[in-house]
């Protein structure tokens, strides 16, 4: 049972550069969420989906798209990527209930010169 | 801004020691508080979790002590050992504007058991 998996592990872009980020779960689960991790202010919620074909903006979703076109699979998008976009991403997934547990992958280091 | 704060940043514990890990609060609209353990290069996993019920919870040598009035709470490890060197998030649940719900996380405290 593989979990959540992240792709790609680590990506150096240039300023202006595009890119997508995967994340693929196997456990059935309907809520997926991005975080972004950056040192002294924990994990911040940048978009999430409640569901296949459903989307929404979390606490900093300015300058990130993301895409939920299978239940699996939930995608964040980098349109033109700037130097405040460093960070490690993490996406996570779960059934949403009284005692929710969300299932994390091993994170994609983006470095954005 | 921070709607749950964490602290200490970091800690130096003794092997079997007492780590102690606090967090705060402001919206008492949260539902749910769980703490995180993540270690180096990996994603976070829930450690332990509470509902604002319960004033305490205990699991093996974790235990979160619970404080509604003053809307903190905290997690306590109990006879530290050096496995548990990682770093610790605690977390509230809150609904978003979209009428779901998603985990606001603290900053993180980094621990450091020493043998």
């Amino acid at each position: 049972n593989a979990g959540v998996t992240q792709t790609p592990k680590f990506r150096v872009l240039k300023t202006g550069q595009s890119m997508t980020l995967l994340c693929a779960q196997d456990m059935n689960h309907e809520y997926m969420y991005w975080y972004r991790q950056d040192p002294g202010m924990g994990l911040r919620l940048i978009h999430y989906s409640v569901g296949e074909g459903t989307t929404a903006k979390g606490e900093v979703p300015d300058g990130y798209n993301v895409s939920r076109l299978k239940k699996q699979n939930f995608l964040l998008g980098l349109e033109s990527a700037a130097p405040s976009q460093t960070s490690v991403y993490f996406c996570a997934s779960t059934v949403q209930g009284p005692n929710e547990k969300l299932f994390f992958g091993s994170g994609t280091q983006l470095s954005v010169l | 801004q921070q709607q749950v704060k964490q602290s200490p940043q970091s800690l130096i514990v003794q092997k079997g020691g007492i780590s102690i890990i606090n967090c705060a609060y402001e919206n008492t609209a949260f539902d749910y508080f769980p703490w995180y353990q993540q270690f180096p290069g990996k994603g976070p996993a829930l450690l332990i979790a509470i509902r604002p019920d319960v004033s305490e919870k205990k699991e093996g040598r974790f235990t979160i002590s619970f404080n509604k009035s003053a809307k903190q709470f905290s997690l306590h490890i109990m006879d530290s050992q050096p496995g548990d060197s990682a770093t610790y998030f605690c977390a509230a649940r809150r609904l978003m504007d979209t009428g779901r719900r998603a985990l606001t996380f603290g900053s993180g405290t980094r621990l450091q058991v020493q043998p």
